[in-house]
């Protein structure tokens, strides 16, 4: 059974501060995506990650796989009460269904 | 456009009712999901319909009856439901990139509560 494993499940920053989020698994995955839901809302595509070492900037957000495809990273800089939200990553391998993370609960606060 | 609809927005139903949600996309995604989602968890897989056909069924009780009437729609029949029900029920869809994943792409969600 693969597993994503993320962390940490609660964050909460004061505005402007940094932080990262990460998504561990022990299994390879073909690619990973990264969402983030608002309360009472769909989960939003934020962006998917393909290739191994690949990185994507998405305005502050850095997203990051890792080399072997097992693990992602989201960076976030100077966070903003906008950023708010809860986020999810979820992996395919290679079919059409997704492992999901258990999600991070971020806070940002003015 | 990347947009999934779901009607209704929320929908509150006694034990004895039956009420359908409704999922509609036209992207041409050939695979179609529904989830439920508690509060502060990830989304749970319900069902998947590949090409209109019923792929994937997560040992969902009968009281929850899925339909693909064609490509674009997909409905959740509900009937006889549970107060532990109550949540949010997500719709998705998904397609093949060029590069051989799927990425997914949801609906607003149909918050349902269970009397």
């Amino acid at each position: 059974t693969q597993l994503l494993e993320q962390s940490p499940q609660f964050l909460s920053i004061q505005e402007g501060e940094n932080l990262t989020v990460y998504c561990n698994s022990s299994s390879v995955f073909s690619s990973l995506q990264w969402y983030r839901q608002e309360p009472g809302e769909g989960p939003v595509l934020l962006v998917t990650v393909v290739t191994g070492g690949e990185v994507k900037k998405l305005k502050r957000l850095t997203f990051q796989f890792g080399d072997a495809r097992k693990d992602s990273s989201l960076h976030i800089t100077a966070a903003q009460p906008g950023d708010t939200g809860l986020y999810l990553c979820a992996g395919s391998d290679s079919n059409y269904q997704l492992i999901w993370g258990a999600g991070t609960k971020l806070i940002i606060k003015p | 456009d990347t947009e999934v609809t779901q009607t209704p927005k929320h929908l509150v139903m006694g034990m004895t009712n039956k009420k359908s949600l409704k999922c509609e996309q036209h992207m041409g995604h050939r695979a179609m999901y529904w989830y439920k989602q508690k509060a502060k968890k990830p989304p749970e897989l319900m069902f998947v319909y590949s090409y209109e056909k019923l792929s994937i069924n997560e040992s969902v009780p009968s009281r929850f009856s899925p339909e693909c009437p064609n490509s674009s729609l997909l409905n959740l029949h509900l009937h006889a439901l549970q107060p532990e029900d109550s949540a949010l029920y997500l719709c998705a869809s998904s397609s093949r990139q060029e590069r051989g994943f799927y990425e997914q792409y949801f609906g607003p969600g149909t918050r349902l509560t269970v009397t």
